[in-house]
């Protein structure tokens, strides 16, 4: 069926230097690849999207990238800060609809 | 501008019983779906509402209803609670059914039901 995983379910990191955080999907049919991030007892909070049609796009400290003949998707964190520590998740939608499918997560620990 | 309100944060209840979770969606928000979060996993869609009706649903059986209010607030309604029910609930609302909107997809803090 259709998944979104993840490679590495935890990531420790060093505060300031970069995180990468990996993500597989296996639907080339979706539209959108999207990152949340979700601390301890929060709902995920959007951090980037990308469209299919896309294979960078960069926000404020972070960097999607989108590797459509591999299936691959990954986050980049610049300058990895306390305030990072949490579990991010990549999920894919199709437009018509909006539901999320959501991997697996990754635990991101930053170390001071 | 409020976020999404989820009630209530924590319950615990025994197999067999039905259990109602509320959701609050965002100002201006007419869509609301909901995800069940195991523990140590990635969200799961349950269903999505739009104007009242359902628009579109996951894998879950029909023990796992819902319902939509003229103010957009929605209820999670499970029945015949199984152990397998425990895990966190989220509702999400967004501003338009049927069109991309995830970065306007706003998560409430979500609902933990135990089940014992």
């Amino acid at each position: 069926g259709e998944s979104v995983g993840l490679h590495l379910p935890t990531l420790s990191v060093q505060e300031g230097d970069n995180s990468i955080i990996n993500c597989a999907y296996s639907n080339s049919a979706s539209d959108y690849f999207i990152w949340y991030k979700q601390e301890s007892g929060k709902g995920p909070q959007f951090i980037i999207d990308i469209r299919s049609n896309m294979d960078k796009r960069q926000g404020q400290r972070v960097t999607v990238l989108l590797n459509k003949t591999v299936k691959h998707l990954s986050l980049q964190i610049a300058a990895t800060q306390p305030g990072d520590s949490a579990v991010y998740f990549c999920a894919e939608v199709k437009a018509a609809g909006n539901k999320l499918t959501f991997g697996g997560g990754t635990r991101v620990l930053v170390k001071p | 501008e409020t976020g999404v309100t989820q009630s209530p944060t924590h319950l615990i209840k025994t197999r067999g019983q039905q259990v109602t979770l509320r959701c609050s969606s965002q100002s201006g928000h007419n869509t609301v779906s909901w995800y069940q979060q195991a523990l140590g996993q990635g969200p799961q869609f349950i269903f999505q509402y739009y104007r009242e009706e359902e628009n579109g649903r996951g894998n879950f059986p029909p023990r796992f209803s819902g319902l939509q209010f003229p103010n957009y607030s929605s209820e999670l309604n499970v029945n015949a609670l199984e152990l397998d029910d425990s895990a966190l609930y989220l509702c999400a609302s967004s501003g338009t059914s049927g069109m991309f909107g995830a970065n306007v997809l706003t998560f409430g803090a979500g609902s933990r039901l135990t089940v014992l």
